[in-house]
């Protein structure tokens, strides 16, 4: 079963507006969270990552956040560009070793 | 330039006739590992290896070989596939030196597999 959910397949926002992409888990052992975007016929890039000891880490115009007690996390891209459109992975840890991957979002951003 | 190499890219093959896919990063990456995409599930990790001859199963890893003898090189040996093991896969690498090194995984393009 997966421990990682991304529930929405899709999202499609205007330029310059707010992206909010959703990442659900279900391992309370997960301690660590990672945000991958992948491009077609590339394969994935780290974006960004938080720490179970985090509520909150920024990066430039990507802020995710974790909400540990609602096990939660979401992944803010502000303001959102065309080149922002990707399909979006999170990712979850407990011991960096092994990873379980959600099943992704796929980001358009409209000019 | 930092890369994860994978080859071949596209591969068409048979039911049960033996594959190898190829991965090799030049970063001195200590930590690898294969993952496959499928629609609907995401990436599932198949096996991973901590250091030169310590290899470990992810979660999905029946069906699968890996051996790791050199540090640059993955390789991901299919010894009988079947048509569920088409689809996309991908190796990946990382530093696991540093804080912050461990977090982060670099891909290979991917091999899009096909059995018949």
């Amino acid at each position: 079963d997966q421990q990682v959910k991304q529930n929405s397949p899709s999202l499609s926002v205007q330029e310059g507006r707010i992206s909010i992409l959703n990442c659900d888990y279900t391992n309370s052992m997960f301690d660590y969270f990672l945000w991958y975007k992948k491009y077609p016929a590339e394969g994935p890039t780290f974006l960004i990552s938080i720490s179970s000891i985090k509520d909150k880490n920024e990066d430039g115009r990507f802020t995710v956040f974790l909400n540990k007690s609602a096990k939660h996390l979401s992944l803010h891209i502000v303001p959102s560009q065309p080149g922002d459109s990707a399909v979006y992975f999170c990712a979850a840890s407990a011991d960096f070793n092994k990873f379980d991957f959600g099943s992704g979002t796929k980001l358009n951003v409209k000019p | 330039e930092a890369q994860v190499t994978q080859n071949p890219r596209y591969l068409i093959t048979v039911t049960g006739k033996k594959l190898t896919v190829t991965c090799s990063q030049n970063m001195n990456h200590e930590y690898m590992s294969w993952y496959r995409q499928d629609p609907g599930l995401g990436l599932r990790q198949i096996y991973y290896s901590m250091n030169v001859e310590v290899t470990d199963k992810g979660d999905v890893p029946e069906g699968y070989k890996v051996s790791r003898k050199e540090k640059r090189n993955f390789p991901l040996i299919l010894e009988s596939p079947s048509p569920n093991q088409t689809s996309l896969y991908f190796c990946a690498s990382s530093s696991r030196t540093g804080v912050l090194a461990k977090n982060i995984q670099y891909f290979g393009a991917g091999t899009r597999l096909s059995v018949l």
